[in-house]
């Protein structure tokens, strides 16, 4: 079971716009940055955002990060179908002294 | 550009040693101040990283996995290393070797293609 938590859905219709949470504690979402990756089926994650809400080059500006307290977030507007992927976060854990993921939460864009 | 990959034995007997190496090229392990992680995904589940190795040798790992992970490199040939030993069918997975995009961000967007691993007599 992951320190950082994730609902494991989330679905939305195209066009539309979904957010994915990730919930943490003190020692890693509350004060360190956090990353999210995208995966798609049978491929290595494809890292979106880094430093909590700093965009890869080359992402579209459809996807952002934001945290609050010990909450991340990952916002993805204007839906579309080749958006349906499973979404990590991942952060330093500062008691553990780990890199810690999210379980993950497979986007459905309906 | 810089690319990993990884290479090693596709399936390793339980209680063997899984052993796996990240051939990077495009840029030097020595070179930025990087680390270079290892991270595993078991089939049909979340990513859980393994460890990581600095190029002077220094190494950070997983408290779960630390008793039976070693994690080496070796700037000459540009690679690192990960062994990880007593393997069992928990240790299934496919095997990534990563390096993150600044040094300490620990957010990885260098990844390689992936090692599926399966442990089985």
């Amino acid at each position: 079971q992951s320190v950082l938590t994730q609902p494991p859905s989330v679905s939305a219709a195209p066009g539309q716009k979904v957010t994915i949470t990730c919930s943490g504690g003190s020692s890693n979402i509350g004060n360190n940055h956090v990353a999210w990756y995208q995966q798609l089926p049978g491929t290595a994650p494809r890292l979106l955002i880094y430093d909590t809400k700093e965009r890869l080059s080359g992402v579209p500006d459809r996807f952002s990060g934001s945290k609050s307290g010990t909450s991340a977030t990952l916002a993805i507007t204007g839906l579309q179908i080749g958006d349906e992927a499973d979404y990590y976060c991942g952060t330093w854990d500062t008691r553990l002294s780990e890199v810690m993921f999210g379980g993950g939460t497979r986007l459905t864009v309906l | 550009q810089v690319q990993l990959q990884e290479s090693g034995p596709g399936l390793v007997k339980p209680s063997d040693t899984l052993s796996l190496t990240c051939t990077v090229s495009g840029a030097s392990v020595s070179s930025g101040d990087f680390y270079w992680s290892w991270i595993r995904q078991a089939p049909g589940k979340g990513l859980e990283w393994i460890g990581n190795v600095y190029y002077r040798g220094t190494t950070i790992y997983n408290a779960s996995l630390k008793s039976r992970l070693n994690i080496l490199i070796d700037t000459s040939k540009n690679q690192f290393f990960l062994r990880l030993n007593s393997v069992t069918a928990a240790d299934t997975a496919v095997y990534f070797c990563a390096r993150e995009i600044e040094s300490g961000a620990l957010a990885f967007n260098l990844w390689g293609r992936g090692a599926p691993v399966t442990v089985s007599s």
